[in-house]
């Protein structure tokens, strides 16, 4: 199993520009959910999902969408990127029984907006 | 509100002397409790857990914690401290935000640990 993997590792936008950040899973987990992980704050919540065409919101959603037309696919919309993304963005899935009993996470994505 | 606590940004020890990393966290109900660890420059892996019965549990690398109801704590700790065990650590509580919401996971803002060789 590959497990979670992401794409790209790095990337850099101009202000404004959009952009889409790859997740999949090879687990068969109905849990997926996108994290942003800034210095001193730890990992907050963007959008999250319990399976296939089901999304909700997580702390911090503005400027970003989500989608779930596969178990296997989480992928992460920025519409109109702002200097404030620039950040590290996680994914994490986790089987559905027991919910959240344990995340599993891929390597992470860093993110500049100029 | 929920939150969860990890009291010191950094920690610093030397090694082969304890480590202790602290998470306190408030909820009204029993949680589940997790550390996670977070070497440089990958994601997050599960170090141990915390959800029934017994109150101390171990985790990977020799690290265990024990939940503490009535501190409202999970404090990881490990006696002898290694090297490699420079990452960063996150506490982490399994939550209901609300009676008839999907589960969350409300996480610490983390503690650097540092070895002194």
């Amino acid at each position: 199993n590959a497990g979670v993997t992401q794409t790209p590792k790095f990337q850099v936008l101009k202000t404004g520009q959009s952009m889409t950040l790859q997740c999949a899973q090879d687990m068969n987990h109905e849990y997926m959910s996108w994290y942003r992980q800034d210095p001193g704050m730890g990992l907050r919540l963007i959008h999250y999902s319990v399976g296939a065409g089901i999304t909700d919101q997580g702390e911090v959603p503005n400027g970003y969408n989500v989608s779930r037309s596969t178990t296997e696919d989480f992928p992460l919309r920025l519409l109109s990127a702002a200097p404030s993304q620039t950040s590290v963005y996680f994914c994490a899935s986790s089987p559905r029984r027991g919910g959240f009993n344990e995340q599993f996470f891929g390597p992470g994505t860093r993110l500049t907006v100029l | 509100a929920q939150s969860v606590t990890q009291l010191g940004s950094h920690v610093s020890v030397s090694e082969g002397a304890l480590v202790l990393l602290r998470c306190n966290y408030s909820s009204s109900v029993p949680p589940y409790l997790f550390w996670y660890v977070q070497y440089p420059n990958q994601g997050l892996q599960l170090l141990l857990k915390y959800t029934t019965g017994a109150t101390l549990v171990k985790g990977i690398n020799g690290f265990e914690a024990e939940f503490k109801k009535s501190e409202t704590s999970f404090h990881l700790t490990k006696p002898s401290a290694h090297m490699s065990d420079a990452a960063e650590y996150f506490c982490a509580v399994r939550l209901r935000l609300e009676a008839d919401s999907n589960y969350q996971l409300i996480w610490g803002a983390g503690t650097k640990l540092i070895i002194k060789p």
